[in-house]
């Protein structure tokens, strides 16, 4: 099994550019999350969803961020525009069934650099 | 509300020695309790869990049980070694929920040899 895949594993960007995180969940994993992880805020979570469908996203820092899930093997996160302030690594997660007792298996995450 | 507390690192011990790292929640109902382990330059990872009172979680010589009475669920490990230098989450699955885990701040472990 090649558990969580992230891409890119490494993204520097410039301030006001788009940004695109990718995800590819493990196969017939039910749930997804999306984090980010900073020195000063630890690690937060961003949204999750439930089989494809956006379930609580009160976690997305403002309109700038988004994340999509068209189909069970496959999300993203968009940051449009970019600020340096949202330099941190981004973590994947996906999760068999729904209920939160399962066991959550974590991507290699994303390392983001904006200058 | 739910949530998790954590000690505060960092954390530095020297190779051999006892580790504890403490951790209480809050939280309605009977959560399941876990700890997740973040190694440098990675995702985190399930070291062990609990899901019920009095229920012992163990795994690469760790060990936590999860106490109902003090609300806890306390990381103990009898000898640490160099490479478990690690950041260490305690987290809360709330009873019946499809929902997210609950995650404390982390405690960032060293072992010095």
């Amino acid at each position: 099994d090649a558990g969580v895949i992230q891409s890119p594993r490494h993204e520097v960007t410039e301030m006001g550019q788009e940004v695109t995180l990718r995800c590819k969940p493990i196969s017939g994993h039910n749930s997804l999350f999306w984090y980010r992880q900073t020195m000063m805020r630890g690690l937060e979570l961003l949204i999750y969803f439930n089989n494809n469908v956006p379930i609580d996203d009160s976690g997305m820092p403002e309109d700038r961020f988004s994340a999509k899930m068209p189909n069970a093997s496959f999300s993203t996160l968009k940051i449009q525009p970019s600020e340096p302030r949202d330099s941190a690594v981004y973590f994947c997660a996906s999760r068999p069934g729904r209920t939160s007792y399962n066991e959550q298996f974590f991507g290699p995450g994303t390392r983001l650099t904006v200058l | 509300g739910d949530s998790v507390t954590q000690m505060e690192g960092p954390v530095t011990l020297s190779e051999e020695a006892f580790l504890t790292i403490n951790c209480t929640y809050t939280a309605t109902g009977y959560p399941s309790l876990f700890w997740y382990v973040q190694y440098p330059g990675e995702g985190l990872q399930l070291l062990l869990k609990a899901t019920k009172a009095d229920d012992k979680g163990s795994n690469k010589g760790f060990e936590a049980t999860y106490r109902k009475e003090t609300t806890s669920f306390h990381l103990e490990k009898g000898s640490v070694q160099v490479s478990d230098s690690a950041v260490y989450f305690c987290a809360l699955a709330l009873s019946g929920s499809q929902g997210n885990l609950i995650f404390g701040k982390g405690t960032k472990l060293s072992v010095k040899p």
